[in-house]
């Protein structure tokens, strides 16, 4: 098992650009989510799916969209980039409901926006 | 409004002490909390885990403590090792398997 895999690794945008941050895992997890973390705030969710056809907004979801058409993949698009989104991004799935909660994590991606 | 805080930001133990990490929360609806660890330019790894309706969990070197009258748990390690150094960041559930986390907490082990 590759667990969860994310791409790319690394990514340097400009302002106003738009891009997708690639996530996919092959636990057949119903539950998938997107946090950001940035210095001395933890990490912070973003958009959430507990299955497929099912997404719903996290606590920062703004200038963000996800889309969930399968179990394994769990795309997350940036818009129109800002500075402000320059952070480091996590996807990470888990089974929904039970089973110890624990959510397993990508290796990240390190974005910056210019 | 940080309902999950990691007042420490970092802490610095001897090889074959006792490591004591905090956490402390707000929210009461919580019922559930996790520890992760991350390793520099690594995805955090779950670490333990306790239900709001226990006060110990233990798991080989780590054990963790709850303390819900003073919305308050820790995690020991003992024996400390230098291969615990990381950052340590705690987790509490609300809402489905929505995670909300602290800041987290640096772990120097020297040895």
């Amino acid at each position: 098992n590759a667990g969860v895999t994310q791409t790319p690794k690394f990514q340097v945008l400009k302002t106003g650009q738009s891009m997708t941050l690639q996530c996919a895992q092959d636990m057949n997890h119903e539950y998938m989510s997107w946090y950001r973390q940035d210095p001395g705030m933890g990490l912070r969710l973003i958009h959430y799916s507990v299955g497929a056809g099912i997404t719903d907004q996290g606590e920062v979801p703004n200038g963000y969209n996800v889309s969930r058409s399968t179990t394994e993949d769990f795309p997350l698009r940036l818009l129109s980039a800002a500075p402000s989104q320059t952070s480091v991004y996590f996807c990470a799935s888990s089974l929904y409901r039970g089973a110890g909660y624990e959510q397993f994590f990508g290796p990240g991606t390190r974005l910056t926006v210019l | 409004d940080q309902q999950v805080k990691q007042n420490s930001p970092s802490l610095s133990v001897q090889e074959g002490r006792i490591s004591i990490l905090n956490c402390d929360y707000t929210n009461s609806m919580f019922d559930y909390f996790l520890w992760y660890k991350k390793y520099p330019a690594e995805g955090p790894t779950f670490l333990i885990s306790i239900s709001s309706i226990k006060d110990k969990n233990e798991d080989g070197r780590f054990t963790v403590f709850l303390n819900k009258s003073a919305k308050h748990l820790s995690l020991h390690i003992v024996p400390s090792q230098p291969g615990d150094s990381a950052v340590y960041f705690c987790a509490a559930k609300k809402d489905e398997n929505k995670l909300v986390f602290g800041a987290g907490t640096i772990l120097r082990v020297k040895s």
